[in-house]
């Protein structure tokens, strides 16, 4: 156990549609990255979060947003589904000490 | 852009048989290379970070090493259970956010 946790666990919508998924960071890390990781592309870097704030942006559509809490949860909003954002979706947490640890994911599936 | 190779793509041993799995990089200045695991359907599960070339970490049968161009990780005697994907990630001083830019993996198949 990471001690990153996500929920839901899985997710089925259909196209066009929006889901919420969300993270909480090990307790004391101030930093969320969001990862997305499809058959064909591997783990792709989306989004990563730094005590509520921006701190930098990877292949993330339009569609998709993102935020961090003041409890420093954080919430990956994706709207306007379609097929191909069928996916694993990972948040992950740094420590002070510069490990990165990855939550267990959610799994999305756009029908 | 940062870049990672890793190879072999998929690597089949017997139990017991020692081998190593290669991880090739291109950044512009390397703040850490991060090795993982992976299980179908699961998180990456960390196993080490190195920092600078020469450096040496080693976790029950894995032994990871760092050298200026690429990362080994020497897997010694494995078991069945050993079985999963190998993940390799670089993290790049220029990135204002830290963040890790994965190769494509190596799946071990371990048999008994």
């Amino acid at each position: 156990d990471s001690g990153v946790t996500q929920t839901p666990k899985h997710l089925i919508t259909a196209t066009g549609q929006r889901v919420t998924l969300r993270c909480s960071p090990r307790s004391g890390d101030l930093s969320v990255y969001w990862y997305q990781q499809s058959l064909d592309q591997g783990l792709q870097f989306l989004i990563q979060y730094y005590n509520g704030e921006e701190r930098a942006k990877g292949n993330i559509l339009e569609r998709f947003s993102a935020q961090q809490f003041p409890d420093l949860h954080s919430e990956l909003n994706l709207s306007s589904l379609e097929l191909g954002d069928s996916a694993l979706y990972f948040c992950a947490s740094s420590s002070r000490t510069g490990e990165v640890y990855f939550g267990p994911g959610t799994r999305l599936t756009v029908l | 852009e940062d870049q990672v190779t890793q190879s072999p793509e998929a690597l089949r041993l017997q139990e017991g048989e020692s081998s190593s799995l290669n991880c090739s990089y291109t950044v512009s200045g390397l703040r850490g290379l991060f090795w993982y695991r992976q299980d179908p359907g699961k998180g990456p599960e960390f196993l080490f970070t190195l920092y600078s070339a020469g450096e040496e970490k080693e976790k029950e049968r894995l032994k990871a090493t760092l050298t200026k161009k690429e990362s080994f990780l020497h897997i010694t005697a494995p078991k069945p259970e050993d079985s999963a994907t190998y993940l390799c990630a670089v993290q790049a001083l220029s990135n204002a956010g830290n963040m890790l830019t994965f190769g494509g993996g190596t799946r071990l198949m371990v048999k008994p």
